[in-house]
């Protein structure tokens, strides 16, 4: 079965860096390359940013640029999105997800809850 | 506000058809691929259509997509009570970035 694992939910202090990560299981991980979104509360889905995990490219949505690191351990087949000054504004719903060659996505990570909160 | 623009809200009643729209902003989508999600309640998005017009395994056939132009269509017919969740679509612009919908909530009144 194919799947993504994702870490479990966080609070964090604004200023504080913080990873998340998530584990692919049940396919080739360094042949698809591994999306990130964010969801907020009564928000769509925005689009973060992808890594290919055969040689760490990655490309980032301009509104995520230089707030957040995307990488990868492709020894543990393991993708990461990091933050190393949290924002209150951070706070939401992270999901990663595997990309088709084609541009759809799936399967999906079950999500990482980040809260963000002094 | 998203690139892709589709109706916040449509709503059915059960048995009815719904189609939901997914309309690009400009001419960057012209040759990608579009895909929908549906977000249950509580759950992940899930994959029910990719490459405009094709089902994964185990999604039933109520469920039709389709592409024109820079924009792309879902449909359910004989909607159930079961289908009410949110629906995005999704693509690539031709600077290979991703992007979604703003989403749909279905209703099934």
């Amino acid at each position: 079965d194919v799947q993504l694992l994702q870490s479990g939910a966080v609070v964090k202090k604004p200023g504080e860096s913080l990873r998340i990560s998530c584990k692919g299981s049940g396919y080739s991980f360094a042949n698809y390359w591994i999306s990130w979104v964010r969801h907020m509360p009564g928000k769509g889905l925005e689009w973060m940013g992808r890594i290919d995990p055969s040689d760490s490219f990655t490309r980032y949505s301009p509104s995520f640029e230089g707030h957040v690191t995307i990488s990868v351990d492709k020894s543990i087949d393991t993708a990461y999105l990091h933050w190393s000054s949290l924002k209150a504004p951070d706070t939401g719903l992270y999901y990663c997800m595997r990309r088709s060659e084609r541009g759809w996505f799936d399967p999906w990570g079950q999500g990482t809850l980040v809260t963000v909160s002094s | 506000q998203s690139v892709l623009t589709q109706p916040p809200s449509v709503s059915a009643a059960p048995g009815q058809k719904v189609t939901i729209s997914c309309s690009g902003s400009n001419s960057k989508f012209g040759d990608s691929y579009f895909s929908w999600y549906q977000q249950l309640p509580g759950a992940a998005p899930k994959l029910i259509m990719y490459e405009n017009d094709k089902r994964p395994s185990g999604i039933p056939d109520r469920f039709s997509g389709s592409k024109s132009g820079t924009s792309a269509t879902l449909v359910i017919t004989g909607v159930q009570t079961g289908d009410e969740a949110d629906y995005y679509c999704g693509t690539w612009d031709s600077s290979l970035s991703d992007v979604f919908g703003g989403g749909t909530k279905l209703t099934v009144l």
